[in-house]
């Protein structure tokens, strides 16, 4: 079956755009996560939802990054007025439910801010 | 402190030979933990869950150490595909996520 999918694949924008990312998870998957992931530097968490539950906002850097996910489907994640030290990998990962199971990944969105 | 720890590496391994890693966690009421592997410039993917009993997948066995709050890995006779960053998941209870350390590197050399 069909694994998460993470559009678009490459982004490069000029600072301060504002640029928006994608993730459709796994079909079923209630939990969606967000990171981050700079060159040689372990994942970041931004922001992590659980089924109609309000979701933990607790990793985003700034008030520039905001996330949104429709249902258990599709989830959007922006970045306004972007900067330099936005660039990095943008992963996202869905699971069965909450955190005992397993995370699967998308292949990531690697955006460079010039 | 950091909530989860990881040796950074690398861990420069001989093919053929042992090689074992920790992970430390902060947070004693932590419940699930899970090691994942990532090559360079791909995906986490998971590489197995860690159960209190411990438990083993191949060449591959993984530990809990809940008095000393610790998982462990140890590949056994290493070889040269296992080359990769292994990271280390810990549930925290607060909030209900998954937290990642930031990965041991292992390479294996002919």
């Amino acid at each position: 079956g069909a694994g998460v999918s993470q559009s678009p694949s490459n982004k490069v924008t000029e600072k301060g755009k504002d640029v928006e990312l994608r993730c459709d998870p796994i079909s079923g998957h209630t939990a969606l996560y967000w990171y981050r992931q700079s060159l040689g530097q372990g994942l970041e968490f931004l922001i992590y939802f659980q089924g109609n539950s309000a979701p933990d906002k607790s990793g985003l850097p700034s008030d520039r990054f905001s996330a949104e996910r429709t249902g258990e489907s599709v989830s959007t994640l922006t970045i306004q007025r972007t900067q330099q030290e936005d660039s990095a990998v943008y992963l996202c990962a869905s699971s069965a439910q909450a955190t005992y199971n397993e995370q699967f990944f998308g292949p990531g969105t690697r955006l460079t801010v010039l | 402190r950091k909530e989860v720890e990881q040796d950074p590496g690398p861990f420069n391994v001989p093919e053929g030979a042992t090689v074992a890693f920790n992970c430390t966690y902060s947070n004693s009421a932590s419940q699930s933990f899970f090691w994942y592997r990532q090559d360079c410039r791909k995906e986490p993917k998971l590489l197995m869950s860690v159960y209190s009993s411990g438990n083993e997948d191949g060449r591959f066995t993984a530990q809990l150490n809940r008095a000393s709050q610790y998982i462990s890995l140890l590949i056994r006779d290493s070889k040269l595909s296992d080359s990769a960053t292994y990271l280390c998941v810990v549930n925290l209870p607060a909030g209900n996520k998954l937290t990642f350390g930031g990965g041991t590197r292992v390479l294996v050399k002919p």
